[in-house]
């Protein structure tokens, strides 16, 4: 089993749905929970960040970690074709600079 | 203006060969790091540094040499190349936030090709 899954898509929604992307984790021990997104042949760029347990906001995203069933989401209100990307989901635990990735979910938002 | 710059941007060769990439970062972020995004966009760290000591070394076969001349600067050198290389390699840094950090930030990455 991956410490972090991440279901691969893809995902196709049609302009302005609400998108939700999510991942699972085995070990409890994680702390801290980032979102990326990655544009076709570019680099992850970090979208949100999150400490623990929550929900935090940033415009048209919102990431909520649930702790007691180690899983993470990441919702996108009012989605644009500008969001097709893929999105992965990140994780460490406390004291440490290691990062462990999900493989990615592909999203598609169609005009 | 750009925080994170990898060179160069596309790389191929013929397998056997040695080649670097370079990475430079200008955002005065301590740690740096690598990663290889294989074709199933699956990313995994390679190697760490924090003030130009090594700190994460992943089971990375030891053809891959990471060399920190200084904090903003973090090289990787790879030895007789094999078509498994074949992937993208992204440097990233972060912040020092006392032991360990949290946001990163990424490069444009290294389109490696082993022919």
């Amino acid at each position: 089993q991956k410490e972090v899954e991440q279901d691969p898509g893809p995902l196709s929604v049609p302009e302005g749905a609400i998108v939700s992307l999510n991942c699972t984790y085995s070990n409890s021990a994680f702390q801290y929970f980032m979102w990326y997104r990655q544009y076709s042949r570019k680099g992850p760029e970090l979208l949100m960040y999150t400490y623990s347990s929550g929900n935090k906001e940033d415009g048209r995203f919102t990431a909520q970690v649930d702790k007691s069933s180690k899983y993470i989401s990441l919702f996108i209100r009012d989605s644009q074709p500008s969001d097709s990307a893929t999105y992965l989901c990140a994780m460490s635990f406390s004291g440490t600079y290691k990062y462990i990735f999900g493989t990615g979910t592909r999203l598609k938002v169609l005009a | 203006d750009t925080a994170v710059s990898q060179t160069p941007k596309y790389l191929v060769t013929q397998m056997g060969n040695d080649k670097s990439i370079k990475c430079e970062q200008n955002l005065g972020h301590d740690t740096m790091y690598w990663y290889k995004q294989d074709s199933k966009k699956f990313l995994k760290i390679m190697f760490s540094y924090n003030n130009k000591e090594l700190i994460i070394n992943e089971t990375v076969p030891n053809r891959f040499s990471p060399k920190s001349p200084d904090k903003a600067h973090l090289n990787l050198h790879i030895n007789s190349l094999e078509l498994g290389d074949s992937a993208v390699y992204f440097c990233a840094s972060s912040q020092d936030r006392g032991r360990a950090s949290y946001e990163q930030y990424f490069g444009p990455g290294t389109r490696l090709t082993v022919t």
